[in-house]
């Protein structure tokens, strides 16, 4: 168990339709990453959040927004949903600053279906 | 862009050593070179970390050149769970940036 808590674990929704992804980071994290993975591809970084403020940018959509509130943890909203968004959606955290090179703890993952 | 280089795939034997390598010659001072590995449909695990000099933990030894431009993730005693894709990645000791992930390399063990 790396501590780092994603729901819901699996969701099936139409195209067009919104959801919104959830992550509790590992307790005392301050920085909140978002990934996707298609079947059987890479994972591709999507953003990143350090104590309520976006920290980097990857390849997100602009039909994706994410926040990260004052609780520390993170949504990640998907919106307009398209085939193509199908993929599992991880979430990780990291400890800013404990000076060991930032180890990165994942979560299980959110499976997306979009039919 | 992933800052490091790494086989698309390996295969080995069950309870032979296996060594992979990865490649991250522009890699800076304060690059810490880290060691994940993804089991089918999991999130990506934490292996090992370096600097500098070789690390060894319960599940695997680093060994990193002298120069820090490659490194090889060193599996004493693969088994049939060590089957994964494994990932080589430069994570900054003074603020992450887009940490990017590459393809990895997926290690087939054989019976």
């Amino acid at each position: 168990d790396s501590g780092v808590t994603q729901t819901p674990k699996h969701l099936i929704t139409a195209t067009g339709q919104r959801v919104t992804l959830r992550c509790s980071p590992r307790s005392g994290d301050l920085s909140v990453y978002w990934y996707q993975q298609s079947l059987d591809q890479g994972l591709q970084f999507l953003i990143q959040y350090y104590n309520g403020e976006e920290r980097a940018k990857g390849n997100i959509l602009e039909r994706f927004s994410a926040q990260q509130f004052p609780d520390l943890h993170s949504e990640l909203n998907l919106s307009s949903l398209e085939l193509g968004d199908s993929a599992l959606y991880f979430c990780a955290s990291s400890a800013e600053g404990d000076r060991i090179g930032n180890t990165i703890y994942f979560g299980e993952g959110s499976w997306l279906t979009v039919v | 862009d992933a800052k490091t280089t790494q086989p698309n795939s390996m295969e080995s034997n069950e309870e032979e050593p296996v060594h992979l390598p990865c490649n991250h010659s522009t890699i800076s001072g304060t690059d810490y070179i880290h060691w994940y590995r993804q089991l089918p449909s999991q999130g990506p695990e934490y292996v090992i970390h370096g600097l500098t000099s070789n690390v060894n933990n319960r599940m695997a030894s680093l060994a990193i050149a002298e120069d820090r431009k490659s490194s090889t993730l060193i599996l004493h005693r693969a088994t049939l769970r060590d089957a994964a894709v494994y990932y080589c990645i430069l994570i900054s000791n003074f603020g992450n940036e887009k940490l990017t992930f590459g393809t990895g390399t997926r290690l087939t063990i054989i019976p």
